[in-house]
């Protein structure tokens, strides 16, 4: 069954970086994923899609703080320099018969 | 620019039907899957229905299958979403979205 998983928190200090996980479940490990943050009471935003080599290719306006890499199972999108409007949930989503989310991670800025 | 604007959202008594409209702008509509996603209060995203850009194939989440029905009119660029004997347990904000578009989203609340 295809299944993301990502720890339910995270939390980093203003200016510094992060580094979230998407993991894949077994028999799954070369499926490309997309990154979607979600700030407090607004709608999903696309960031990226992020395929198992590392390439990623970002949406319109996502600054270059925002970046994608892949290891094995694993997807991670890495947020440097932190800002304040960086504290949001994060999604990442990957493509069945439709599509499947992860349970999100709420990364919260110090 | 591209846009996603929902609407249709609102108190619906269980059992009874809703309809969510999509309409898009700024890109080819007819040339995208279209997906609806919702998200209950306090919770994460989910799935809900994809329909191929041409309307031929719909998809639905084991939770709406056989209540929900998910459509198109790319002649009017705008999605839908036919929600048949509405639960509780779908009380949520509905969201359309495309591979890297989202709207803001419409909220459905279920109560007697």
């Amino acid at each position: 069954q295809l299944v993301l998983t990502q720890s339910p928190s995270a939390s980093a200090s203003l200016g510094a970086s992060v580094k979230l996980t998407c993991t894949l479940s077994s028999g799954h490990s070369t499926y490309a994923i997309a990154w979607h943050q979600q700030q407090p009471e607004k709608g999903p935003r696309y960031l990226m899609k992020l395929n198992s080599d590392g390439s990623h290719s970002k949406g319109d306006g996502i600054p270059d703080r925002f970046s994608g890499s892949s290891s094995g199972a694993e997807r991670y999108l890495t947020i440097s320099s932190l800002q304040s409007e960086d504290e949001a949930d994060y999604y990442c989503q990957t493509w069945g018969t439709g599509w499947v989310f992860g349970g999100g991670t709420k990364l919260t800025v110090l | 620019q591209v846009h996603l604007v929902e609407s249709g959202g609102g108190v619906v008594q269980p059992g009874r039907s809703l309809r969510l409209s999509c309409a898009a702008s700024g890109f080819t509509f007819s040339d995208y899957p279209m997906h609806w996603v919702r998200q209950a209060p306090g919770k994460g995203l989910e799935w809900v229905a994809v329909i191929s850009y041409d309307g031929s194939d719909q998809y639905y989440a084991d939770s709406v299958k056989g209540r929900f029905t998910v459509s198109r009119d790319n002649s009017k660029s705008t999605l839908f979403l036919q929600m048949n004997s509405l639960r509780a347990e779908d009380a949520a904000i509905y969201y359309c979205a495309n591979a890297h578009v989202w709207g803001q989203g419409t909220t459905v609340t279920v109560s007697s």
